[in-house]
């Protein structure tokens, strides 16, 4: 399987703050990744897939970058709704992996 | 707009078999998606199951295969999880999600709202 490493664990920022978290793949997988947001008691949501294209919906202050290896999830302007988990997930080979996850919390 | 909710058992004995369903509304099961299911152990992160295309063609994890299967029923507009030889390791949150097959967009894009089901005699 491909491994994926998030980090930080735990984020800790302020509203408007610029936040980036960092995933890293133990393979290349070009730029086949997404980003999900999870908040407690709900079910993970897209934000963005193929490294860096935003799903419908997401605010603009969601970007992500990166390919082969290691890719990044920015915010731009932390918004309270943002405070919630995230995790990377790779889809270029089977079976689909995922990180551990970064809790973004109020600093 | 799709919708995926999944049902079953929230208790299952140890050495048991978890079963639980997912029934598609607002689009058929009958499309260019893979049908999968996903789990996320209290606190924890999120681990990939398997799923199934509606010819029936299906792909699991290498660390569940020997346990998991995933089965479809087109006619319920449904698909079903089977989990054998159950220990406290597998009380999960179990979800069920959506896989578009297309060139770009092979995520999961619509989610359950996830069913929690605990390993306990």
């Amino acid at each position: 399987d491909i491994q994926m490493t998030q980090s930080p664990s735990i984020l800790s920022a302020s509203v408007g703050d610029r936040v980036t978290i960092t995933c890293r793949a133990s393979e290349s997988i070009s730029r086949w990744l997404a980003w999900y947001q999870q908040k407690p008691g709900t079910a993970p949501k897209l934000l963005i897939y193929k490294a860096s294209s935003l799903e419908s919906g997401v605010p603009s202050r969601f970007s992500g970058s990166g390919s082969g290896t290691e890719f990044t999830l920015t915010i731009s302007s932390l918004q309270p709704d943002d405070f919630a988990s995230y995790y990377c997930q790779q889809y270029n080979r089977y079976s689909w992996t995922f990180g551990q996850g970064t809790k973004v919390e109020i600093k | 707009q799709v919708q995926l909710q999944e049902s079953g058992p929230g208790l299952v004995k140890p050495s048991g078999t978890l079963s639980l369903t997912c029934a598609v509304s607002g689009g058929s099961i009958n499309t260019n998606n893979w049908w999968s299911w996903v789990r996320q152990p209290p606190g924890k992160g999120l681990e990939w199951i398997g799923e199934i295309y509606h010819s029936g063609s299906a792909n699991y994890n290498p660390s569940l295969k020997s346990r998991v299967t995933i089965s479809v029923d087109k006619s319920k507009n449904q698909f079903s999880l089977k989990l054998s030889s159950v220990t406290a390791a597998d009380t999960a949150v179990y979800y069920c999600a959506r896989r578009p097959d297309t060139d770009v967009k092979q995520v999961f894009d619509y989610w359950g709202q996830g069913t929690l089901v605990a390993v306990s005699s």
